[in-house]
């Protein structure tokens, strides 16, 4: 059965920290790893990684995969009170990128 | 970019009433969409994946008789959750696949909040 285990699974900071969440799988067929962010209700898109040791990069944020290890971070930088939310690791094996295997979430608290 | 509608966004109902929900992709034809379930301060499960034109397949541990799934067209898929119970209520949530997108970003619905009183 694949797995996705998230840590932590609670961050407090303050604007201005830097956080790192970190998110290690175990699948059978690995064929990618993706972040989300939901703040209320939809999660959406943050990155999606394939290959091992090429960082992904948008604004504040980025994400490298490390397969030799079976894991990933996501960094965030300077953070804001607009970055509070859960963050979301899945894997997407199989055939189907729609068939995520989500971890438990990370929830970001920012306070100003 | 792709958009996925969901709705209703919220409903209550009460207990043994069932409840459909609906997932619609606006501007691209989805001939697979996945349901999920997401409990408070819990991650997203994968229910079932719903396929246009023939039988959804469901995850282990969740009923299909009790969550009916019909996707009857490129661009529609329902959930209807039969008999609900208040140990329904939960964050629904569905997401389509493009039918030729390689890219990986999947497009949520906005959600649907079910209560069973």
């Amino acid at each position: 059965e694949d797995k996705v285990v998230q840590s932590p699974l609670s961050l407090v900071v303050h604007e201005g920290d830097t956080v790192t969440l970190n998110c290690s799988y175990e699948v059978t067929n690995f064929r990618s790893l993706l972040w989300y962010k939901q703040e209320k209700k939809a999660p959406t898109f943050l990155f999606m990684l394939t290959s091992s040791g090429i960082e992904k990069k948008s604004g504040r944020l980025s994400s490298i995969l490390d397969k030799k290890e079976l894991s990933s971070i996501l960094n965030i930088t300077a953070t804001q009170t607009g970055d509070s939310a859960i963050y979301l690791c899945a894997e997407a094996g199989g055939t189907s990128y729609g068939k995520l295997t989500f971890g438990q979430g990370t929830i970001l608290t920012v306070h100003p | 970019g792709a958009v996925v509608s969901q709705h209703p966004s919220r409903v209550i109902c009460k207990s043994g009433t069932s409840v459909k929900i609906e997932c619609r992709s606006l501007d691209f034809q989805a001939t697979t969409m996945f349901w999920y379930r997401q409990f408070p301060k819990q991650s997203l499960m994968l229910m079932a994946t719903s396929n246009e034109g023939s039988k959804a397949t469901y995850e282990q541990g969740v009923e299909k008789d009790k969550f009916l799934i019909n996707h009857a067209s490129l661009t529609l898929s329902t959930l209807t959750v039969t008999s609900a119970h208040p140990e329904d209520s939960s964050f629904y949530i569905c997401s389509a696949e493009p039918g030729q997108s390689n890219s990986g970003k999947l497009f949520f619905g906005s959600g649907t909040q079910l209560s069973v009183l």
